[in-house]
């Protein structure tokens, strides 16, 4: 199976502050990557779906590139409401596999 | 506005079965895959099933093959999973989940709130 590794695992950053966070894929999966936002005790939300595709409603700070096996989500100017935890995830090939997540923290 | 609400979950002893459910509203159900994915309590999130649009395709990950079943009825715009022969390792929040291209197999957008299964 694909196996999808993010860094940092764990982040504590500054409101404002620019944020990257890594995912590489262990087989070359095009451009079939998910980035996903979870709080304590919600469900996922999509933020960027297909690499680099932003997701309806989700504010422009929030961008994604990459393709093959490395893809990045980038934020731009951190806010105090974006402290999560991030998933990528893979559609590719099955099974479909997800990051173990980054946990960003505001400082 | 795209609405995704479980139902089934519950406390079940090991080697029991439960039944989940999926009431979609606001898309065009029958168009598009649905997905289930689970998340184990303070774990990370694992793909569990895709079915295709119609139904006549479906697509598991090895830990639930042969025990789980996932179907659909488009004309209810329900999404079923079928859990037999649970372990305590499928104690977990699982949710139902609209994948997010027509065509397209996985990958999703919207998320329901999800049910908590416990194998205990």
């Amino acid at each position: 199976e694909v196996v999808l590794t993010q860094s940092p695992e764990f982040q504590s950053v500054t409101p404002q502050e620019k944020v990257t966070i890594t995912c590489r894929a262990s087989q070359y999966i095009v451009g079939s990557l998910h980035w996903y936002q979870q709080k304590p005790d919600q469900p996922p939300k999509l933020l960027i779906k297909y690499a680099s595709q932003s997701f309806s409603g989700v504010p422009s700070r929030f961008s994604g590139s990459g393709s093959g096996t490395h893809f990045t989500l980038t934020i731009n100017g951190l806010e105090a409401e974006d402290a999560a935890t991030y998933y990528c995830h893979q559609s590719s090939i099955l099974p479909y596999t997800f990051g173990q997540g980054t946990k960003l923290e505001i400082k | 506005e795209v609405q995704l609400l479980e139902s089934g979950g519950g406390l079940v002893q090991p080697g029991g079965s439960l039944r989940l459910s999926c009431a979609a509203s606001g898309f065009s159900f029958s168009k598009f895959c649905m997905n289930w994915v689970r998340q184990a309590p303070g774990k990370g999130l694992e793909w569990v099933s895709s079915i295709s649009e119609s139904g006549s395709d479906t697509y598991y990950a090895e830990s639930v093959k042969g025990r789980f079943i996932v179907s659909r009825e488009n004309s209810e715009n329900t999404l079923s999973l079928q859990m037999n022969s649970l372990r305590a390792e499928d104690t977990a929040i699982y949710y139902c989940a609209k994948v997010a291209v027509e065509v397209a197999r996985g990958g999703v957008d919207y998320w329901g709130q999800g049910t908590l299964v416990t194998v205990s």
